[in-house]
């Protein structure tokens, strides 16, 4: 069955103290493994795609990674506008369906 | 800027009186997606249209309805809303679905439209 699980659910982090959030999937035929950043109230916000293992991509302070079983995003320096709900989303071929995780909290306190 | 937007952005009614949300997109993309999202979980996927053909989710109560009459617009219909319908409601778009291998399946979301049921 195609699943996918974050972790944590909720991160707090002083500004400039660098992290990483976890995605950890199970899914038949990737399709691509997909990071949206979404603040309250708003619509999920496209951040990055990679589609093969050993693949990178970074902008500004985001830096997302991908092996066969799961996808980092490392945040580097965060400031208080880096705080929003990360989710996490991969693409299936078996399904021809996005499944999202449940997401992470980030708050970056000043 | 090609977008994706929704209407309206906030939306109360009462319990049973029916509701209708919008999506128009000047992406001019195949697929239009509607999903459901409550408050700290994963947006739920309702249905989608590829060009005019719907696909429904099995889980998807028939209380949801949906209508795609162009390209460019997607309405949801929420026939008899309940208590437990009170959500965020999220349109997006893609060139091509979700089970391609290429940029054509990344999706692109408008803002939602937050649904309060009294």
């Amino acid at each position: 069955e195609d699943q996918v699980t974050q972790s944590p659910e909720a991160l707090r982090l002083q500004e400039g103290e660098s992290s990483s959030l976890n995605c950890s999937y199970t899914v038949s035929g990737l399709r691509g493994l997909f990071w949206y950043r979404q603040d309250p109230g708003k619509g999920p916000e496209f951040l990055f795609t990679l589609y093969s293992a050993g693949e990178e991509k970074e902008k500004e302070r985001l830096k997302a990674t991908l092996t066969k079983k799961e996808s980092f995003l490392h945040i580097t320096a965060p400031k208080p506008e880096d705080s929003a709900t990360y989710l996490c989303a991969v693409g299936s071929g078996n399904t021809g369906k996005l499944i999202f995780g449940q997401g992470t909290t980030l708050q970056v306190k000043p | 800027d090609a977008m994706v937007i929704q209407n309206p952005r906030y939306q109360v009614t009462q319990f049973g009186k029916p509701v209708t949300l919008s999506c128009s997109q000047t992406l001019n993309h195949n697929v239009m997606y509607w999903y459901q999202q409550k408050s700290s979980q994963a947006p739920k996927l309702l249905f989608h249209y590829y060009d005019k053909d719907f696909n429904n989710e099995a889980d998807t109560p028939d209380n949801f309805q949906s209508r795609r009459p162009n390209t460019s617009f997607c309405f949801l219909d929420i026939r008899s809303p309940g208590l437990g319908d009170a959500a965020m409601y999220l349109c997006a778009t893609s060139r091509e679905g979700a089970g391609m291998v290429s940029g054509a399946n990344v999706l692109t979301f408008g803002a939602g439209s937050r649904l309060t049921v009294l």
